[in-house]
């Protein structure tokens, strides 16, 4: 019972455009949320995280989207650039977090 | 500077035989955690520390075992490897555990013969 999903498994995208990133959570208890990014051989490394209090967190280029009526959140990256090629999980939770099984993003130059 | 260090990166052992993976860091966090991830699938919470308390997930094998000897350093055990124990293991840490931040090491890949 996946409580966390990313149903993309990968997405391509060209330079200098908009990446989006789903993901969906089925636990109306959940109140506070991630995005990590991971590059082959490192671990997930922080990116964003977003309070159910919110429904939009901005750092830089990197901006979540909270929807809670729809357990749903996403990620843009604007603009996107070839290091962003990474997968990237999102995590859901209160105090623990489950994760979902990722999405491998690819920009293309 | 690294934060969170798993050693060692790449462990091979063989079926039924004990190994213990370690990490170790440098943040001073209350928390620690260990996650499994097989490929293509989440990393999946094994257990967790809050400083010396013991949190265990209710489907983590009895096989997997953990000790936190001091606040800096975390060891996972498994007791008697099986081929299906063959995975990425991910230590993470973090201040607490509500609404925190959870940073990751490197991974250690354990290969079972």
């Amino acid at each position: 019972d996946q409580q966390v999903k990313q149903n993309s498994p990968s997405l391509s995208v060209q330079e200098g455009r908009i990446s989006i990133l789903n993901c969906d959570y089925t636990n109306s208890m959940f109140d506070y949320f991630l995005w990590y990014k991971k590059y082959p051989a490192e671990g997930p490394t922080f990116l964003i995280s977003i309070s159910s209090i919110k429904d939009k967190n901005e750092d830089g280029r990197f901006t979540v989207f909270l929807n809670k009526s729809a357990k749903h959140l996403s990620l843009h990256i604007v603009p996107s650039q070839p290091g962003d090629s990474a997968v990237y999980f999102c995590a859901s939770g209160t105090y623990k977090y489950i994760f979902g099984t990722g999405t491998r993003l690819k920009v293309l130059a | 500077d690294a934060m969170v260090i798993q050693n060692p990166r790449y462990q091979v052992t063989q079926f039924g035989k004990p190994v213990t993976l370690s990490c170790s860091q440098t943040l001073n966090h209350n928390v620690m955690y260990w996650y499994q991830q097989k490929s293509s699938q989440a990393p999946k919470l094994l257990f967790h520390y809050y400083d010396k308390d013991f949190n265990n997930e209710a489907d983590t094998p009895d096989n997997f075992q953990s000790r936190r000897p001091n606040t800096s350093f975390c060891f996972l055990d498994i007791r008697s490897p099986g081929l299906g124990d063959a995975a990425m293991y991910l230590c993470a840490t973090s201040r607490s555990t509500s609404r925190e931040t959870q940073y990751f090491g490197p991974g250690t890949r354990l290969l079972v013969l």
